[in-house]
């Protein structure tokens, strides 16, 4: 079976702008987070979604914002990027929520300039 | 509030020496489950271990050993001969309720050939 993918691996974007980070759970999977690792740290939790609603949501500001669909991927949107955004941004996905083991995709690597 | 602390940020062993990854944590609640992820230089986070509060008995998976101590709030990775495929940054993390996934920040490990 297929792991999580995420699309794209890479990205360069410039301030203020907006980006759209795509991913896929494992098949059968039907929940969903998104995390936030910046250099040198651990992953940071930004949104949980489970059949298509928000379960969870970190510390983040509105400019952050997600959603699931119906085949259960989703999409993490950044709006009015700051140079502080530049991240791996990694999509992990579990069977049921959070209480289960989630298992990571590769990232999407953000270098906002 | 939940806190991972995993202490050693870099730890560097000669290729063939046993190595301890130590994580401490914190958390009010009675039920809790621990994990273990490894993150090689391409980004992924692979799961490694997942174990719950009331499971305290230790686990051996090939070279790998966790040790769990409620006592000292502990759940510490031991590599056995190590490899240098087993270079990489190590997270420990914990999870309670629905609540995100904490994660520490993680310890570098490096194994010399």
């Amino acid at each position: 079976d297929a792991g999580v993918t995420q699309s794209p691996t890479h990205l360069i974007k410039t301030r203020g702008q907006h980006v759209t980070l795509r991913c896929s759970p494992i098949s059968g999977h039907k929940s969903v987070s998104w995390y936030q690792q910046v250099l040198g740290q651990g992953p940071q939790f930004i949104f949980q979604y489970y059949e298509k609603e928000e379960r969870g949501r970190g510390n983040f500001p509105d400019r952050f914002s997600a959603r699931q669909f119906p085949n259960y991927s989703s999409e993490l949107n950044v709006n009015a990027l700051l140079l502080g955004d530049s991240a791996l941004y990694l999509c992990a996905s579990s069977r049921l929520g959070v209480q289960e083991t989630q298992y990571f995709g590769p990232g999407t690597r953000l270098l906002v300039l | 509030a939940q806190k991972v602390t995993q202490a050693q940020t870099e730890i560097s062993v000669v290729e063939k020496e046993d190595v301890t990854l130590d994580c401490v944590y914190e958390t009010r609640d009675t039920t809790y489950y621990l994990f273990w992820y490894k993150q090689p230089p391409s980004g992924e986070l692979v799961f490694l271990i997942r174990r719950n509060s009331f499971d305290e008995q230790n686990e051996i998976s090939g070279r790998y050993s966790w040790n769990f101590q409620k006592s000292t709030s502990s759940f510490n990775f031991t590599i056995t001969a190590s490899q240098v495929v087993d270079s990489a940054v190590y997270f420990c993390a914990l999870h309670f309720g629905n609540e995100k996934l904490t994660f520490g920040t993680g310890t570098r490990l490096t194994i010399i050939p």
